[in-house]
């Protein structure tokens, strides 16, 4: 069956940096984009940014744009977020997700990050 | 580009049904078929439920079902059960630089 585990999140200062990981198992990780999509404590869900199968194609929400990097190492089945210069409104749970066409058809648990100082 | 407008409550008794309407302008929902739905109970992750507008996943029960009618999409629950309770989110993929945006979201409660 299909997993996403995220992993990554804690508390981080403004200012800082943090990488989140998604292992994917039960599915061809290499034949799928993958995304990241966030939800801040209380509200609704923001996407964050994706990436193609190949990570050839790669996009991103206008509110991270130069400061995330997503990548994807598909020898390893995973998909990173690397998170730098990071601002109090970035406190979100982050949900990797498997992205089944023109929809997020599987999401992981999430990971909780918090910037605070 | 803005995000799709969805009312913030909607609320049915057991057995009734209820809409969800999820609105965006010509450009967005009114120019393509890629809305999506997801239900988010509480404190668990968002799950799959209509995409392409109309389409249920497998596993997904025939009481729910999607629709589009100009620049508006909706969300219908049938026989509404107790477990169905939770938040619900409309989502589209446009062809845009920043290619998805969610609805802000809907809370279902149950009476």
């Amino acid at each position: 069956q299909v997993q996403l585990v995220e992993s990554g999140g804690g508390l981080v200062k403004p200012g800082g940096s943090l990488r989140l990981s998604c292992a994917a198992s039960g599915f061809t990780f290499s034949d799928y984009y993958m995304s990241w999509i966030r939800q801040a404590p209380g509200k609704g869900l923001e996407w964050v940014s994706y990436i193609s199968s190949s990570g050839s194609t790669i996009y991103y929400a206008d509110s991270v744009k130069g400061r995330f990097t997503i990548s994807r190492d598909n020898a390893k089945n995973s998909l990173y977020l690397q998170m730098n210069s990071l601002r109090a409104e970035d406190t979100a749970v982050y949900y990797c997700a498997r992205e089944g066409g023109y929809d997020s058809d599987y999401w992981g648990q999430g990971t909780l990050v918090t910037v605070s100082s | 580009q803005s995000a799709l407008t969805q009312p913030p409550s909607v609320s049915g008794s057991p057995g009734q049904s209820v809409t969800i309407s999820c609105t965006g302008t010509s450009s967005d929902v009114g120019s393509y078929n890629r809305v999506s739905w997801y239900q988010q109970p509480p404190g668990t992750a968002p799950k799959l439920m209509i995409y392409e507008v109309s389409n249920r996943p497998s596993g997904v029960p025939d009481r729910f079902s999607g629709s589009k009618s100009g620049n508006t999409a909706s969300l219908t629950i049938s026989g509404l059960q107790a477990e169905d309770e939770a938040d619900y989110y409309c989502s589209l993929y446009t062809s845009s630089s920043t290619p998805v945006v969610f609805g802000g979201g809907t809370k279902l409660t149950v009476l």
